[in-house]
């Protein structure tokens, strides 16, 4: 079956810092990737998404390149803010269902 | 604007006494489905709907019912809620062209008691 492991947080960076969340999942053929943000008090929504091997996703300065030969879609961004504090959940879409990592609490202090 | 509703945002019930929690979309989306989330274990599917009277289990079904008579609204009903069901629902709908990019709404906290 299909699943989502995410690095485990709560993680806590100051402003301006270097952030890396990782994921790697587990699928037969070819899934879309995504990541979710979830900000305080609110749903989820897109942050960015790839649909085929090597698409790199970006959005709000986030990045994610979806790798086929790690079955990973690690997101990355250089310079995070207070505003980017949230819940960031990775996800995949394959054969009609998707599939949530656990979420990741990130922390931006000033 | 598009979006999906979901009502009520928060309510505190009693073990046994039915409830619904309403979610709508105004997209035109095929695809509903119910989460459920907790702490430590991430996002539940419930059910889903892949269109109009076509509705399937999610991984977490015992306890809940759906109905998808029109293709906008997706009801969760919970016949006798206990307090295991406490918890934040979120509705999400998807187009059946758009690859898996799921809408959400903005969650229902429910508590049980």
């Amino acid at each position: 079956g299909n699943s989502v492991t995410q690095m485990e947080g709560p993680v806590t960076l100051s402003e301006e810092a270097f952030l890396t969340i990782n994921c790697t999942y587990t699928a037969t053929g070819y899934p879309s990737l995504f990541w979710y943000v979830q900000y305080p008090g609110e749903g989820l929504q897109l942050l960015l998404k790839a649909t085929k091997a090597d698409d790199k996703g970006s959005n709000k300065g986030f990045e994610a390149t979806y790798r086929k030969e790690t079955t990973s879609f690690h997101l990355e961004k250089g310079s995070v803010q207070v505003s980017d504090s949230a819940v960031y959940f990775c996800a995949l879409y394959n054969a009609g269902k998707s599939t949530f990592g656990d979420g990741t609490t990130l922390t931006v202090k000033p | 604007e598009a979006q999906v509703t979901q009502n009520p945002r928060y309510l505190i019930t009693v073990t046994g006494k039915k409830l619904t929690v309403t979610c709508s979309q105004n997209m035109n989306h095929e695809y509903m489905s119910w989460y459920r989330q907790d702490p430590g274990l991430g996002l539940r599917q419930i059910y889903y709907s892949m269109n109009v009277e076509v509705t399937d289990k999610g991984d977490v079904p015992e306890g809940y019912k759906v109905s998808r008579k029109e293709k906008r609204n997706f009801p969760l009903i919970l016949e006798s809620p206990s307090p295991n069901q406490t918890s934040l629902y979120f509705c999400a709908s998807s187009s059946a062209r758009n690859t898996g990019e799921l809408f959400f709404g903005e969650g229902s906290r429910l508590t049980v008691l």
